[in-house]
C-alpha cells in the first residue's frame, strides 16, 4: 500500500495563487487517477478535481489539478484566493481494492 | 436533488455492535458503487469500505478487516455498514459517498451525506 503526503498547513492572502501537492510514496502517481476534495469546517468533503485534472460542473475553473511523474506529485493549484477557500484539501487515490486518502492541508486565507 | 442521509450512529460501549444505513434518492442507486468514509474528531479522511453497483464485489480497509461488513439493499436505496468489536479508536462521523461510476475501481466519490456521529466510550 502507498501513502499520499500531503504539507498539514499553508496560509496565503486573497487574491494570491496557491499550490498543495500530494506526493505518493511507492508506485507512479501517474498510475492511477488522483482526486482533490474540498472540506470546510463542518461541512461535508465535495469533489473539485477528478481524474487528475477535471472539474465537476459548478467548481469554478480558479482550481486546477495535474500531475508530475518526475517528482511523483499530483499538484492542486487555486488562484485568484477568496476567503471562501479557506477549508481542508484532500487528496485520493486508487491502490489494489482500497482507498487512499491524503492526511489533509488545512488552507488558511487572510 | 441526489440525497444521501446516514443514521444509526450513536454511543456504544467497547466490544459493541452498531449497524449504520445510508438512505439514497435522486439517483439511480442500483448504478453506482458507494463507499463508506470516517474522520475521527479533528482528523482527516479515512477510507472504511468499498462496494459495486450491483452488491458483488466488497473491499475494506485493512485496519477494519473482519470488524466491518458492507452491504446494499438495491430494492429499498439503503446502503449499510455493520461494525462489531468497537473500540475507542473507531469513534468517528461515518459518512456515506455515491461513487460517479458502477465500481470504485475508477470513478470518484462525487456526492456525500452530513454523516453519523459513532462514539465508542
Amino acid at each position: 500500500n502507498f501513502l499520499l503526503t500531503q504539507p498539514l498547513s499553508m496560509s496565503e492572502s486573497p487574491g494570491k495563487t496557491v499550490t498543495i501537492s500530494c506526493t505518493r510514496s511507492s508506485g507512479s502517481i501517474a498510475s492511477t487517477y488522483v482526486q482533490w476534495y474540498q472540506q470546510r469546517p463542518g461541512s461535508s468533503p465535495i469533489i473539485l478535481i477528478y481524474e487528475d485534472r477535471h472539474r465537476p460542473s459548478g467548481v469554478p475553473d480558479r482550481f486546477s489539478g495535474s500531475v508530475d511523474s518526475f517528482s511523483n506529485s499530483a499538484t492542486l493549484t487555486i488562484s485568484g484566493l477568496k476567503t471562501e477557500d479557506e477549508a481542508t484539501y484532500y487528496c485520493h487515490s486508487y491502490g489494489v481494492n482500497h482507498q487512499v486518502f491524503g492526511g489533509g492541508t488545512k488552507l488558511t486565507v487572510l | 436533488e441526489v440525497k444521501l442521509v446516514e443514521s444509526g450512529g450513536g454511543l456504544e460501549q467497547p466490544g459493541g455492535s452498531l449497524r449504520l444505513a445510508c438512505v439514497s434518492s435522486g439517483f439511480t442507486f442500483a448504478d453506482h458503487a458507494m463507499t463508506w468514509v470516517r474522520q475521527a474528531p479533528g482528523k482527516g479522511l479515512e477510507w472504511v469500505s468499498g462496494i459495486s453497483a450491483s452488491g458483488g464485489s466488497t473491499y475494506y480497509a485493512d485496519s477494519l478487516k473482519g470488524r466491518v461488513t458492507i452491504s446494499r439493499d438495491n430494492s429499498q436505496n439503503i446502503l449499510f455498514l455493520q461494525l462489531r468489536s468497537l473500540r475507542a479508536d473507531d469513534t468517528a462521523l461515518y459518512y456515506c459517498a455515491k461513487w460517479s461510476t458502477a465500481t470504485t475501481l475508477l470513478g470518484y466519490m462525487d456526492v456525500w451525506g452530513k454523516g453519523t456521529m459513532v462514539t465508542v466510550s
